[in-house]
């Protein structure tokens, strides 16, 4: 199976600072054929479902605001948010849909200061 | 829009059996792939199962092969998890997804 790892677990951020988390897996999610990275970005509000955010390490789901930036490539990626903001309070999951089992990370919580 | 909505959560007993359904809406259900996945209470998630839009090819976790089958029915627009054996440790929300798109889960109790 591929492990997902993500970094830090929580981390809390003020109002309008940028903010980078990390996700690593335990192998390439770069498909040779078509150039492509089977990685995913999912927002978790608090009792509410996972919401899709970024597909394909770097695509932004439609309706998603451009503050959310996916990046990476392989097996190291990165979300990060340019500006976060009070509504952006939520656990992030990255997920590899590059074979099953598909697999997530742990998450990472952004809490807002 | 589109609408995942998922039912038959409930309280069960060690060993009993339960099935899921998700009716999908605002999109052609018979195209996509279907998934559920669970989270555990104030626990991350974790993918138990894939079908193809034809049924043709099915996947599952280890922790839930043997006990779990996923199926659909396309003239319904509806996916289905039967879930026999259950153990305490199936307690969860219980979400369907078409790999956008999430319902708002079913809630799985197992417990004595």
């Amino acid at each position: 199976d591929i492990v997902m790892t993500q970094t830090p677990s929580s981390q809390a951020v003020s109002a309008g600072e940028k903010v980078t988390m990390s996700c690593k897996s335990s192998q390439s999610l770069l498909y040779s054929e078509n150039k492509k990275n089977y990685l995913a970005w999912y927002q978790q509000k608090p009792g509410q479902s996972p919401k899709l955010l970024i597909s394909w390490a770097s695509t932004r789901e439609s309706g998603v605001p451009d503050r959310f930036i996916g990046s990476g490539s392989g097996t190291d990626f990165t979300l990060t948010i340019s500006s976060v903001q009070a509504e952006d309070l939520a656990v992030y999951y990255c997920e590899q849909y590059y074979d099953t089992p598909l697999t997530f990370g742990s998450g990472t919580k952004l809490e807002i200061k | 829009e589109v609408q995942l909505v998922e039912s038959g959560g409930g309280l069960v007993k060690p060993g009993s059996s339960l099935k899921l359904s998700c009716v999908a809406s605002g999109f052609t259900f018979s195209s996509y792939g279907m998934h559920w996945i669970r989270q555990a209470p104030k626990k991350g998630l974790e993918w138990i199962a894939l079908i193809y839009y034809d049924s043709s090819n099915k996947y599952y976790a280890d922790s839930v092969k043997g006990r779990f089958t996923i199926s659909r029915d396309n003239s319904k627009n509806t996916l289905y998890l039967e879930m026999n054996s259950l153990r305490s440790e199936d307690t969860a929300m219980y979400y369907c997804a078409n790999g956008v798109t999430w319902g708002q889960g079913t809630l799985v109790t197992v417990s004595s």
